[in-house]
C-alpha cells in the first residue's frame, strides 16, 4: 500500500533549528517534495528531491534517502512567520501521494 | 499573471444538489489536477489530466465528474452533493506530470447540509 508518515505537530523556538521527518512506501518513487502551508491557506512548495542527498535552500534544507524511504527538512533561524503546516508528498508516476502535514508552532 | 484561480471561495449546498467548481490556469500547463482536504488527513487525489481532452482518477473519484476541453479549464463536478463531500478542495496545476513544483488555487470550502 502507499504510506507516508510525519509527526502531526512540533513546537520550536523562535531562532532556533526544527527537523521535520517523513518516511514512506510506496509503490514507486519519482521524487519527494515539501510544501509549506499557512492556516486557510493553499499549499506552497517549498523543495523537491529525487537523488539521495541534501538540498538547500536560504533557511530551509531537505534531505533524502531513497534506500530508507525517509526524509527530513529542516529549517534553520526559525520565524514566527514560520508558523504553518509542512506537507511530505511522494510522486508515484502520475500522482501524489501526500502525507496528513505537520504543523509546526513556533514560540516566542 | 494570475496563475491558478479557483471559484468559489465559500460555498454551501444542500444534500442532493449539484455544482461546478472553476479552475483556470493561464500558465500552459499540461498538467491539472483536484484534490480534497480533510483534517486530518493529507490532500487526497480527486481526479487529475495530463493534456486537453485527457482525464484519469485518482485515489477518491466517486461523486465527482470532471472534462478538460482546454488547456486552460478544468472544472469539478459534483452531481449529487453528499455531506461525506464537506471539505476544502484545491486545484493544482504543473508544468509537466513530471515537473518539480505545481502551483495551487486558493482553494474552495465546501459544507453540504
Amino acid at each position: 500500500g502507499q504510506n507516508i508518515d510525519q509527526p502531526t505537530e512540533m513546537t520550536a523556538t523562535e531562532g532556533a533549528i526544527v527537523q521535520i521527518n517523513c518516511t514512506y512506501q510506496t509503490s514507486g518513487f519519482n521524487g519527494l517534495f515539501w510544501y509549506q502551508q499557512h492556516a486557510g491557506e493553499a499549499p506552497t512548495f517549498l523543495s523537491y528531491n529525487v537523488l539521495d542527498g541534501l538540498e538547500e535552500k536560504g533557511r530551509f534544507s531537505s534531505f533524502l534517502s531513497r534506500s530508507k524511504g525517509y526524509s527530513y527538512l529542516l529549517l534553520k533561524e526559525l520565524q514566527m512567520k514560520d508558523s504553518a503546516s509542512y506537507l511530505c508528498a511522494v510522486r508515484d508516476g502520475h500522482q501524489l501521494i501526500w502525507g496528513a502535514g505537520t504543523k509546526l508552532i513556533i514560540k516566542p | 499573471n494570475a496563475g491558478v484561480t479557483q471559484t468559489p471561495k465559500f460555498q454551501v449546498l444542500k444534500t442532493g444538489q449539484s455544482m461546478t467548481l472553476q479552475c483556470a490556469q493561464d500558465m500552459n500547463h499540461e498538467y491539472m489536477s483536484w484534490y480534497r482536504q480533510d483534517p486530518g488527513m493529507g490532500l487526497r487525489l480527486i481526479h487529475y489530466s495530463v493534456g486537453a481532452g485527457i482525464t484519469d482518477q485518482g485515489e477518491v473519484p466517486n461523486g465527482y465528474n470532471v472534462s478538460r476541453s482546454t488547456t486552460e479549464d478544468f472544472p469539478l463536478r459534483l452531481l449529487s452533493a453528499a455531506p461525506s463531500q464537506t471539505s476544502v478542495y484545491f486545484c493544482a496545476s504543473s508544468y509537466s506530470t513530471g515537473a518539480t513544483e505545481a502551483f495551487f488555487g486558493q482553494g474552495t470550502r465546501l459544507t453540504v447540509v
